[in-house]
């Protein structure tokens, strides 16, 4: 089975810190991407890669910056968190190669006080 | 407008009720179609995709895509309490890089009741 792990469940910072959150894939997958999901709003991408240093902008990439140094890992940088960048933040990982089915990590809810 | 409209719910069935969610969309580039159910707390995962027009099977489930209406439909026949979660519609259109990307309906929040 496909594993897709975020190194937090639950994360609350305070306005103005670096946060960084983690996601590793198990299956050797091309493509990873991060998302946030919000109510009304849905599944939004901010950043994708599909491959290791390469990375392009999603919808809504202001704020955030990413990192993937490893093709197993790809991390989320929200350089100055502010209290709008409170969400749930999924990573997901794809084969190039019907890069449709999509295999998601159980989300991060980032709370920033 | 948005490129992907679906309805919110939330949508309450009783059991062994059959059930019908939507999605609309507005770019006729999109070749793939996708249903991802999300349970409470967890991520999404892929229940059906579809490439371009017709309709797919898989058990108790359904997808249907009429590109001329630019329409899709998931049908969930004899629904189960454990059917409930969050339906999300996703599209994307063929071709590499940022094409590649997966647009997602809000999601149609789902509850079958005993």
């Amino acid at each position: 089975d496909v594993k897709v792990t975020q190194s937090s469940r639950y994360l609350v910072k305070r306005t103005g810190e670096k946060v960084f959150l983690e996601c590793v894939q198990d299956m050797d997958h091309e493509n990873m991407f991060w998302y946030r999901q919000d109510p009304g709003l849905g599944l939004r991408l901010i950043y994708f890669s599909y491959d290791v240093k390469m990375k392009e902008k999603g919808d809504i990439p202001e704020g955030y910056s990413v990192s993937r140094e490893k093709k197993e890992r790809f991390s989320l940088i929200l350089e100055s968190a502010s209290t709008n960048q409170t969400s749930m933040y999924l990573c997901a990982s794809s084969f190039t190669e019907g890069a449709y089915e999509q295999y998601f990590g159980p989300g991060t809810r980032l709370t920033v006080t | 407008q948005k490129e992907v409209e679906q309805d919110p719910g939330p949508l309450s069935v009783p059991e062994g009720a059959i059930v019908s969610l939507n999605c609309t969309y507005s770019n006729s580039a999109f070749q793939y179609f996708m249903w991802y159910r999300q349970y409470s707390r967890k991520g999404p995962e892929l229940l059906m995709y579809t490439y371009s027009s017709g309709n797919k099977e898989d058990g108790r489930f359904t997808a249907q895509v009429d590109k001329s209406s630019k329409y899709i439909s998931l049908f969930i026949r004899d629904s189960q309490p454990s059917d409930s979660a969050t339906y999300l519609c996703a599209m994307s259109a063929p071709g590499g890089g940022a094409t590649n990307k997966l647009i997602f309906g809000t999601g149609t929040l789902l509850a079958v009741q005993p």
